[in-house]
C-alpha cells in the first residue's frame, strides 16, 4: 500500500546548485501537487497538475519547475537552490481535481540550501 | 478571495482536559469543503475529516468532535480527554467547488503534558 511515495527524505545542496524531488502515486489519482512548509505559515502551494501533460502554478512557483509525462510521476526541479527554499516538500494527490476527496500526502522531504 | 484563520499559534494543556481548536475561514463561494488534518512530531499529514458546507451537521469520532456553524465561518475541532499522542500540528484548510487549490491555515501545535 504504497499512496504516494516522495524521494529523497532530506537533501542538502549548495546556493545555484539543482535538484529534482521525485513524487510518484500508484493509486490512479488524476491530481497531484507540491506544497512546501515553512514554519508559521502553513502549507503553500507551488505547482499542480490536473492529468498527464497538464501543469500550472499555485501560489509559490518562482525557482521551480514541474512536468507531468505520466499520471503516476511528478517531479519538482529547483533550477538554482537558493536559501530561501530551505523548507520540507510535500507531495499529494487527489483522484479528482476539483472536488471534496481529500488529498494523500507523501512523508515529506526536508531540503537545506546551504 | 479565500482565507482560512487558526488564530491559536500554540495551546498547552494537561492529560485528559478537553481542548477546542478554532478555525475561521472566509470564501464568497456558495459550496465548499472544510478538512482537518494532523501533523504529529514524525512530520506526515494526516487526513482527519471533510466537511460540506451544505452539510451543518456536527460531527463526532470517538473522542473527536468538529463543529461547523456557517453563521460564523467556523469549524472548530474539539479533542475530548487528550491524550499525549494528539500532540501535533494540527491544519484546517478550506476548497471552494470548481477550485482546484486547497487553502491552509498556519495550523495549531496542540502540547498535551502528561
Amino acid at each position: 500500500n504504497a499512496g504516494v511515495t516522495q524521494t529523497p527524505k532530506f537533501q542538502v545542496l549548495k546556493t545555484g546548485q539543482s535538484m529534482t524531488l521525485q513524487c510518484a502515486q500508484d493509486m490512479n489519482h488524476e491530481y497531484m501537487s507540491w506544497y512546501r512548509q515553512d514554519p508559521g505559515m502553513g502549507l503553500r502551494l507551488i505547482h499542480y497538475s490536473v492529468g498527464a501533460g497538464i501543469t500550472d502554478q499555485g501560489e509559490v512557483p518562482n525557482g521551480y519547475n514541474v512536468s507531468r509525462s505520466t499520471t503516476e510521476d511528478f517531479p519538482l526541479r529547483l533550477l538554482s537552490a537558493a536559501p530561501s527554499q530551505t523548507s520540507v516538500y510535500f507531495c499529494a494527490s487527489r483522484s479528482r481535481p476539483r472536488g471534496n476527496q481529500p488529498q494523500h500526502f507523501g512523508d515529506g522531504t526536508r531540503l537545506s540550501i546551504l | 478571495a479565500q482565507k482560512v484563520t487558526q488564530a491559536q499559534t500554540e495551546i498547552s494543556v494537561v492529560e485528559k482536559e478537553d481542548v477546542t481548536l478554532d478555525c475561521v475561514y472566509e470564501t464568497r463561494d456558495t459550496t465548499y469543503y472544510l478538512f482537518w488534518y494532523k501533523q504529529p512530531p514524525s512530520g506526515e499529514l494526516v487526513f482527519l475529516i471533510r466537511r460540506n458546507s451544505f452539510d451543518e451537521q456536527n460531527e463526532i469520532s470517538g473522542r473527536y468532535s468538529w463543529n461547523f456553524q456557517k453563521s460564523t465561518s467556523s469549524f472548530n475541532f474539539t479533542i475530548t480527554a487528550s491524550q499525549v499522542v494528539d500532540s501535533a500540528v494540527y491544519f484546517c484548510a478550506l476548497s471552494a467547488k470548481g477550485n482546484y487549490q486547497l487553502i491552509w491555515g498556519a495550523g495549531t501545535k496542540l502540547i498535551i503534558k502528561p
